[in-house]
């Protein structure tokens, strides 16, 4: 089955740029999505097909996806944005195609 | 609003049933597909099981196939996870998410509901 392989932490400080990488082999052909979950919640998306943002969603969230690694980017970090973020894709060539990745906890200092 | 709000969980004993709901609302609930997602305690997120807009068709996560079965009444508004022959490894959270109608994403989620396993 389909792997995803998440770093377990990022740091970054207020005002600067986070990057949380999601690995797969040949991920770059499949559409990655992200999540955001903090404490206590259920995860929101933040990042569809790759890079696509859903209404409500800040512009500082991107997102990019080539080869064998996607990569979530957080510009001008702010306080709130410490979470946990999932990758997830879909395995259209199996018969249990829900794929998450670890996660990955972001923190800011 | 797109609303789903998922209710049944509690505490079970190994080899016990639980099934959980999932009421949907503010969307044509029988345009989409859904989907189980769960969170064990502390850990990360688990997919568990889909079901296409009219429930022809169904997939699962190899560690529920064969003791938990999706199902959904589109005239309730409502999707449901029968859990049999549960094991401790099942205690999580779990939630319902909505598909889209183009794509294989998750949202909205529902706020979740805990099953706990244990004797």
């Amino acid at each position: 089955s389909y792997v995803l392989t998440q770093p377990p932490s990022v740091s970054v400080a207020p005002g600067q740029t986070a990057r949380i990488t999601c690995g797969g082999n040949n991920i770059g052909s499949k559409s990655v999505h992200w999540y955001q979950q903090k404490p206590g919640q259920a995860p929101v998306l933040v990042v569809y097909d790759d890079s696509d943002r859903p209404s409500g969603i800040p512009e500082r969230f991107s997102g990019s996806n080539s080869g064998n690694t996607a990569t979530l980017t957080i510009s001008r970090v702010e306080a709130g944005d410490e979470a946990d973020y999932y990758c997830q894709v879909w395995d259209s060539s199996s018969d249990h195609p829900g794929v998450f990745g670890g996660g990955t906890k972001l923190t800011v200092l | 609003e797109v609303q789903l709000v998922e209710s049944g969980g509690g505490l079970v004993q190994p080899g016990g049933s639980l099934r959980l709901s999932c009421a949907a609302s503010g969307f044509t609930f029988s345009s989409y597909e859904m989907n189980w997602v769960r969170q064990a305690p502390g850990k990360g997120l688990e997919w568990v099981s889909y079901i296409s807009s009219s429930g022809s068709t169904i997939y699962y996560a190899d560690s529920v196939k064969g003791r938990f079965t999706i199902s959904r009444d589109n005239a309730k508004n409502s999707l449901y996870l029968q859990m049999n022959s549960l094991r401790a490894e099942d205690t999580a959270v779990y939630y319902c998410a909505r598909e889209p109608q183009r794509g294989n994403w998750f949202d909205p989620w529902g706020q979740g509901t805990l099953v706990t396993v244990s004797s």
